[in-house]
Parts: C-alpha cells; sequence; structure tokens
C-alpha cells in the first residue's frame, strides 16, 4: 500500500514570496491532517480535514496560510506571504478511524514532509 | 504542548544498553500514540495504547500506560544504533469526540556503537 505523498521535499524561498505544498493521502483515508514541525518541537496541528470539509483550522494563521482539500482527496497548503518564522517542516498525514468514543483508534500516517527554509 | 511532556529531552547511550523515554500529560490519556522520527522524515508509528495498565511490545521496544492514564513510557532494551532517532508521544485528550493528537516536544536519541 502507498504512502501519504508529499511534494516537494525541500523549498527555499525568500520572505514575502509564496509557496505551496501537495499532499496525496493514503488510499481511502477520509481524514487528512496538515502539521507544522519547527526545529526541537513536536508536530503542531495546522488544520484538519474530513473529507473535503475542514474540521479544525484554529491554529491555522489565516492572514497568511490557506489550505484546501479537493474531491475530498490531494490537498495543497499555501503560504502567501512567508516570514522568516514560517521555516519549519510541513507534515502531512492521513487516517481512517475507527471504533468510537473511548474505542477510537485513529493512527494517523505521516509524509516525509517538506523542508522550508524562508530567508 | 506543555499539556505534554517527554523527558528526557535528550539521550546518549552506549550499544547496548536499556533506556526509557517518560511521556507526561496534564490531562487522562484515552489514547496514547507512539512514533519515531528521523531526521528529515516523517514520522513512524511505533504502538498504540488506550487501557490503564495496558502494554506492548514490538521487537525490543515496549510501552506502557499507567492505570491512571496519564504518564506513558517506552523502554528498548539492548539498544542498536538503528534505534537512534527522536521519539514523540501523541495524545488523543478528546476522549474519541475528534481525531487530534496533541504530540509532545520528542526525545533525540543517540546510540553509539
Amino acid at each position: 500500500e502507498a504512502g501519504v505523498a508529499q511534494s516537494p521535499r525541500y523549498k527555499i524561498i525568500e520572505k514575502r514570496q509564496s509557496v505551496a505544498f501537495w499532499c496525496n493521502p493514503i488510499s481511502g483515508h477520509a481524514t487528512l491532517y496538515w502539521y507544522q514541525q519547527i526545529l526541537g518541537q513536536g508536530p503542531k496541528l495546522l488544520i484538519q480535514f474530513q473529507n473535503n470539509g475542514v474540521v479544525d483550522d484554529s491554529q491555522l494563521p489565516k492572514d497568511r496560510f490557506s489550505a484546501e482539500r479537493l474531491k475530498g482527496v490531494d490537498s495543497t497548503l499555501k503560504i502567501q506571504p512567508a516570514k522568516l518564522e514560517d521555516s519549519a517542516v510541513y507534515l502531512c498525514a492521513s487516517s481512517l478511524p475507527a471504533g468510537q468514543g473511548l474505542a477510537l483508534v485513529n493512527i494517523q500516517y505521516f509524509g516525509a514532509g517538506t523542508r522550508l527554509s524562508v530567508l | 504542548s506543555q499539556e505534554l511532556e517527554q523527558s528526557p529531552q535528550s539521550l546518549i547511550v552506549q550499544e547496548g544498553k536499556n533506556l526509557t523515554i517518560n511521556c507526561t500529560s496534564s490531562k487522562t490519556l484515552y489514547g496514547l500514540y507512539w512514533y519515531k522520527q528521523k531526521y528529515g522524515e516523517g514520522l513512524i508509528f511505533l504502538m498504540m495504547l488506550q487501557k490503564g495498565g495496558e502494554e506492548k511490545s514490538h521487537e525490543k521496544i515496549t510501552a506502557k500506560l499507567d492505570e491512571k492514564k496519564q504518564q506513558s513510557s517506552l523502554h528498548i532494551t539492548a539498544s542498536q544504533p538503528s534505534h537512534a532517532g527522536i521519539y514523540l508521544c501523541g495524545a488523543d485528550h478528546s476522549g474519541g469526540s475528534n481525531y487530534k493528537l496533541t504530540f509532545g516536544k520528542g526525545t533525540l536519541l543517540t546510540v553509539n556503537p
């Protein structure tokens, strides 16, 4: 089974430029996540999709970040304009939750990430 | 996240030594997920714990969830260089009402041959 695919793997841009990241989740996974991981920190959730609808974007800086998930499959995350503090690894994950309530099992599978450097 | 604390932040061991990494939560852990990350790569799922007192093992790695469901430990027996990487715990604090995980900052493990 193919894993979560992300591209590009690396991106270097100057501040105030725009950048876009692409994610293709595992086939059949309805839930898709974008995380930001700054060096030395754990992943921080930016946005969560259920099919093509946004479930949680409370930590997405909406003045500069946007994301969409067309047809409930692939997703893109965009930053415009980028700031120096956006330098991080952007991880995409997908899951197929099983069970409900206290019996919920929701293993998230991660892509290799995109390492963004903003100069 | 301060909701989830990992210790130690980093660990250097000699090959063959045992080690333990801890993950402590300020809230009840309804699900606790352990991941491993190599530099420049994504997170690889290791194990998931859900019930108080639960223990799971895979090869030389054992994870436990305490009875009160607020702390988990990851124990590696007879460490090898292949165990090196960043170990992260991810917590379901919602009791299944959403599909979110809160991650700790990770523990960087170095295994010297």
